[in-house]
């Protein structure tokens, strides 16, 4: 059965610093890899997905992620955080674009 | 591009009661879905809404428990129904545009079941 580990339920970063969010997934095949962002009182919000090609996709909101098949790992990146990253982080996998398991969440706090 | 409005955006029910969610779009879509968010949990797909007919669902979720209603290309309701403390979650619509387009959220509903 498929499967998708966030590691991190907590991360805290200071504004600027680098923030690098964990995704792990178990499943049959290479599966459509997506992070979402939701923030407080919003809906979730596509950051980024990868279908197939280049392994290093790149998202909005300056987030990239990097799909590692021999790791089965999909992390998510940024190099230089803004308060307004607080949110909370949801990895996703699926067979297609609906059909999603989803990663438990990793809550980003930004400290001044 | 899709916009979803969903409401209502939280709510507090007395047990054994029913709640319907209203998930509205800005414009025509072809696939709309419904998910639940359990507390400190990650989202689940509770069925996926088809216009003109019933709707799919996952398993564990039942059509007596959910049941869904999608009339046009830019509505759908989800009625939570019977509720129980269990039910407690939030509910999200989401919308998709077309195949292999990405997939919208709502808002989401915080439903709390006293």
């Amino acid at each position: 059965a498929q499967s998708v580990t966030q590691p991190d339920i907590h991360i805290t970063v200071s504004e600027g610093a680098s923030l690098e969010l964990r995704c792990n997934y178990s499943y049959g095949a290479t599966p459509y890899l997506f992070w979402y962002v939701q923030s407080p009182g919003q809906g979730l919000q596509l950051l980024l997905k990868y279908f197939s090609g280049d392994t290093l996709v790149q998202g909005i909101k300056g987030f990239e992620a990097e799909f590692k098949r021999s790791q089965s790992s999909f992390n998510l990146r940024k190099p230089s955080v803004h308060w307004s990253d607080a949110a909370e982080y949801f990895c996703a996998v699926g067979l297609n674009d609906y059909k999603l398991s989803f990663g438990a969440g990793t809550t980003v706090t930004v400290r001044a | 591009s899709a916009v979803i409005s969903q409401k209502p955006s939280r709510d507090i029910c007395q047990r054994g009661t029913s709640l319907t969610i209203q998930c509205q779009v800005d414009s025509q879509v072809t696939m709309m879905f419904w998910y639940r968010q359990q507390p400190g949990q990650s989202l689940t797909l509770i069925a996926t809404a088809n216009q003109g007919s019933e709707a799919t669902y996952e398993s564990g979720f039942v059509i007596d428990k959910f049941p869904i209603s999608r009339p046009n290309l830019t509505f759908s309701t989800l009625t939570v129904s019977n509720m129980s403390p269990e039910d407690s979650s939030i509910y999200l619509c989401s919308a998709q545009t077309g195949i292999n387009e990405k997939l919208f959220f709502g808002s989401g509903t915080q439903l709390s079941v006293l």
